[in-house]
């Protein structure tokens, strides 16, 4: 199965962006890179997802290289409320759409 | 957007004892629900994948007959930890996947999660 490599911490500043990496060299033709984060205490909820070209949506963007070995999810002006874990997930569609959890980012936001 | 309403958000209960925990679609039809439990500190594990209709698929090394699941209609599924002990105790977590969920998120097979369902076993 195809892994996915995350620094376990990252800090930013406040209204600041962040660009958090996610390393999936062995990733495979149909695999989407999905990411997902998790604020304490509750559950995971859906970031951004991709397959091939850079997207956008309103919470996030989402930079895939051109080999598709890497991504990296980028928040334009970082908030207290983005302080979670981000999962990068590598979705596989022959194992019937379920999510295999790495370890994750930390992100911390300083004021 | 679609929603995922787990429930009890938190209990307590004796060792010995069964706990149940529900996870409902509430906006959405859900073919499939995945149960999670998460460690202090730790990832999300997935224990298995709940189908409507039909027996769950567990992952390896999770006991069949301690986490029962149940997946009776297409917006409820439940999680029976059954002869609960102490280290049972943990954050259980549901998610659905938002089959044809209409959107620019729809055909992706994006999964929405609960809110988590916090069990300590004394």
């Amino acid at each position: 199965d195809a892994k996915t490599t995350q620094p376990n911490s990252m800090e930013s500043n406040e209204e600041e962006p962040v660009h958090l990496p996610c390393n999936h060299s062995t990733i495979s033709g149909t695999d989407y890179i999905h990411w997902y984060r998790q604020l304490p205490s509750q559950g995971p909820e859906y970031v951004i997802h991709g397959l091939t070209s850079n997207v956008n949506n309103r919470m996030a963007s989402l930079a895939i290289a051109e080999d598709r070995k890497s991504s990296t999810l980028i928040l334009h002006r970082a908030t207290l409320r983005d302080a979670a874990v981000y999962y990068c997930i590598l979705k596989y569609y022959n194992q019937g759409g379920k999510l295999i959890f790495g370890q994750g980012t930390e992100l911390s936001v300083k004021p | 957007g679609a929603v995922v309403s787990q429930h009890p958000s938190w209990v307590i209960c004796k060792s010995g004892t069964s706990v149940k925990i529900e996870c409902r679609s509430l906006d959405f039809q859900a073919t499939t629900m995945f149960w999670y439990r998460q460690f202090p500190k730790q990832s999300l594990m997935l224990m298995a994948t709940s189908n409507e209709g039909s027996k769950a698929t567990y992952e390896q090394g999770v006991e069949k007959d301690k986490f029962l699941i149940n997946h009776a209609s297409l917006t409820l599924s439940t999680l029976t930890v059954t002869s609960a002990h102490p280290e049972d105790s943990s954050f259980y977590i549901c998610s659905a996947r938002e089959y044809g969920f209409r959107g620019p998120r729809g055909g992706a097979n994006v999964l929405t999660f609960g809110a988590g369902s916090r069990l300590t076993v004394l």
